[in-house]
């Protein structure tokens, strides 16, 4: 079964330490990958997506199809970076753009 | 633009009530879905469309409907409300579901408390 696993709930680190959200998949496929974050009081968007290999406010995140994994990662973490991040797959030789969901991590940067 | 909206923002309905989503958005996107969000389970998808006039099941569709009658618009229905939909409900709309294309947009979210 097709699914997505982010075991970390909560993530709280202080400003400047390095960030590193997990995210693990499950798929017989070739998914694609992506980052959704949501900001406090601001809608879900797209943080970044596999395929893209760019760095978006710092974070990065490499698919390592061996270890089924898609972990998001900042060198230095800032207060800004504080909301809930979901880590997404979508089958990739599909067109339906369906998107399945991890759990989410909620990131806390304390000052 | 406005990009993706929402109606309502919020909503208490009781058991049994029927009520109807709307979700509208003015991108011009082919691709629409509707997702429940609970705590400890993000984002599921309930039902999808992939053009005006179609749509699909998507991972929890029981006691749900969706119309797409108009490209614009994505309506999700409850026919019968139960506590168990309780839930925060989110539109989004992307321009196709190809690599490059499916980034999707996302609505500010439905907040509905089946009683």
């Amino acid at each position: 079964a097709q699914r997505v696993t982010q075991p970390e709930k909560l993530l709280s680190v202080f400003k400047g330490a390095p960030v590193e959200l997990k995210c693990n998949y499950s798929y017989s496929g070739s998914p694609e990958l992506f980052w959704y974050v949501q900001y406090s009081r601001q809608r879900l968007q797209l943080l970044l997506r596999h395929i893209s290999r760019e760095s978006i406010k710092g974070f990065t995140a490499d698919l390592n199809k061996g270890e089924t994994s898609f972990h998001l990662k900042k060198p230095f973490a800032q207060e800004e970076d504080s909301a809930m991040y979901y880590c997404a797959l979508s089958h990739g030789s599909s067109n339906t753009g369906k998107l399945i969901f991890g759990q989410g991590t909620t990131l806390q940067v304390k000052p | 633009n406005a990009g993706v909206t929402q109606t309502p923002k919020f909503r208490v309905l009781k058991t049994g009530q029927s009520m109807t989503l709307l979700c509208a958005q003015d991108m011009n996107h082919e691709y629409m879905y509707w997702y429940r969000q609970d705590p400890g389970m993000g984002l599921r998808l309930i039902h999808y469309s992939v053009g005006e006039g179609t749509t699909a099941k998507g991972e929890v569709p029981d006691g749900y409907n969706v119309s797409r009658l108009k490209k614009q618009n994505f309506l999700l229905g409850l026919e019968s409300a139960a506590p168990s939909q309780t839930s925060v409900y989110f539109c989004a709309s992307s321009y196709s579901g190809q690599l490059q294309n499916n980034e999707q947009f996302f609505g500010p979210g439905t907040r509905l408390t089946v009683l």
